[in-house]
């Protein structure tokens, strides 16, 4: 979705490296979310953002951290990357539509490798 | 705890044949259901999603699913697959009021 766009879209680093993937939104939406997809995983959250000052961690954070410089920015940073993060990295966003229901919507993803 | 299992991993079909996309969940209260698509190279696109308002739910590019409580299944389908299909597949529940949780995925082969 051009509405989420996600830089760098590949990166390869070495071990210890800090890293800084970007997610930026025209979107409008509170709501921000990191993701990372691993073959047979599917897609596991790694944080999310309700809003500027509300910032949570997902089923799988340890490792990363986040930044929500702003409604539209939402950045994810492996301090010290290692080799089992080499992943492809989704950031999404949602819209609240009142009670249960909710779509994500995700940018084109971040294939980083580390060495 | 709500989660979703895909039953299988891998589906081939031949071009113009039914699409069966198996997904079954588990939640302790009514669920929100949805079905994302992958094509490679490209972000998650949303196919349909499951509100409660109806059982059967129709998405875009001809898919739907069906929401059965008795089977606790959320399956896809379409009846006629086009080569434009191939991709893989996720079904997701909503597993609390932040967070959805995402099946293992299924990879949709089309032959020709």
């Amino acid at each position: 979705d051009a509405d989420v766009t996600q830089t760098p879209r590949n990166r390869i680093t070495k071990t210890g490296k800090r890293i800084m993937l970007e997610c930026s939104q025209t979107k409008g939406h509170d709501r921000m979310y990191w993701y990372r997809q691993d073959p047979g995983l599917g897609l596991r959250l790694i944080y999310y953002s309700f809003d500027v000052k509300d910032i949570n961690k997902g089923e799988i954070s340890d490792g990363y951290s986040v930044s929500r410089q702003a409604q539209a920015k939402f950045s994810l940073s492996l301090e010290s990357a290692i080799p089992n993060q080499t992943a492809l990295y989704f950031c999404a966003t949602s819209d609240w539509t009142g009670g249960a229901f909710y779509t994500q919507y995700f940018g084109p993803g971040t294939r980083l490798t580390v060495l | 705890a709500q989660s979703v299992t895909q039953l299988d991993s891998h589906v081939s079909v031949s071009e113009g044949t039914p699409v069966l996309l198996r997904c079954n969940y588990s939640s302790s209260y009514s669920p929100s259901l949805f079905w994302y698509v992958q094509h490679p190279n490209k972000g998650l696109q949303l196919l349909l999603k499951y509100t409660s308002a109806a059982t059967l739910v129709k998405g875009i590019n001809g898919f739907e699913a069906e929401f059965k409580k008795s089977e606790t299944s959320f399956h896809l389908t379409k009846p006629s697959a086009h080569m434009s299909d191939a991709a893989e597949y996720f079904c997701v529940v909503r597993s609390s009021a932040r967070q959805l949780t995402f099946g293992s995925g299924t990879q949709l082969t089309v032959l020709p």
